[in-house]
């Protein structure tokens, strides 16, 4: 069964204070992996998605990068706007099917 | 171009009356989705269509949960009768294909009394 495990759960930054957010995954076959950001009361927002070790890609101030067991998701130098939560999910051998983590809510301060 | 559209956006409701959401993909994507979102949690998918052909509905409750796709554009998913534990948020996504990136909804929050 595919499995997502996201860290840290929640993450508190100071505006300018760069950081990164884990995406552990276990999964038969990885057809994809994927970012979307979700705003309290809305659904998520598609961001990126990786398709094999190695790749990565960029869009303003982030950057997600994946290997064979992980994603990151770089915020460099964060504005409160990236205040969000961050979900990550994998597609495997089955297709339509994401399976997704909980996600890290991430809150950027002034 | 107008995204995935959903309604209502709240629904409170007692436990054990009906409910229903509908929802709209976005123009020409033939995959459309069902996902419940608990708080805290990431979506979990309830059954995906390609156009009106329902071909995973594993994770559907069937005993209360049916949902339909009629000429595989609108869609429309029920819960009769409704339980305490479906206060959730239930979100739709549509896609080109199967293949092809999902894209979601505001989706709609649910609560049970």
């Amino acid at each position: 069964e595919d499995q997502v495990t996201q860290s840290p759960e929640a993450l508190r930054l100071q505006e300018g204070e760069s950081s990164s957010l884990n995406c552990s995954y276990t999964v038969s076959g990885l057809r994809g992996l994927f970012w979307y950001r979700q705003d309290p009361g809305k659904g998520p927002e598609f961001l990126f998605t990786l398709y094999s070790a190695g790749e990565e890609k960029e869009k303003e101030r982030l950057k997600a990068t994946l290997t064979k067991k992980e994603s990151f998701l770089h915020i460099t130098a964060p504005k409160p706007e990236d205040s969000a939560t961050y979900l990550c999910a994998v597609q495997g051998n089955s297709w339509g099917k994401l399976q997704f983590g909980a996600g890290t809510q991430v809150v950027v301060t002034p | 171009e107008a995204g995935v559209v959903q309604s209502p956006r709240y629904k409170i409701i007692e436990k054990k009356q009906p409910v229903a959401f509908w929802c709209n993909p976005i123009s020409g994507h033939n995959t459309l989705y069902w996902y419940l979102q608990n708080l805290g949690q990431g979506p979990e998918l309830l059954i995906r269509y390609e156009n009106e052909e329902a071909v995973d509905d594993s994770q559907l409750p069937k005993d209360r949960f049916s949902a339909e796709r009629l000429k595989g554009v609108d869609s429309t998913l029920k819960i009769q009768p409704a339980e305490l534990g479906d206060s959730a948020v239930y979100l739709c996504a549509s896609s080109l294909e199967a293949t092809d990136t999902q894209y979601f909804g505001p989706g709609t929050r649910l609560t049970v009394l």
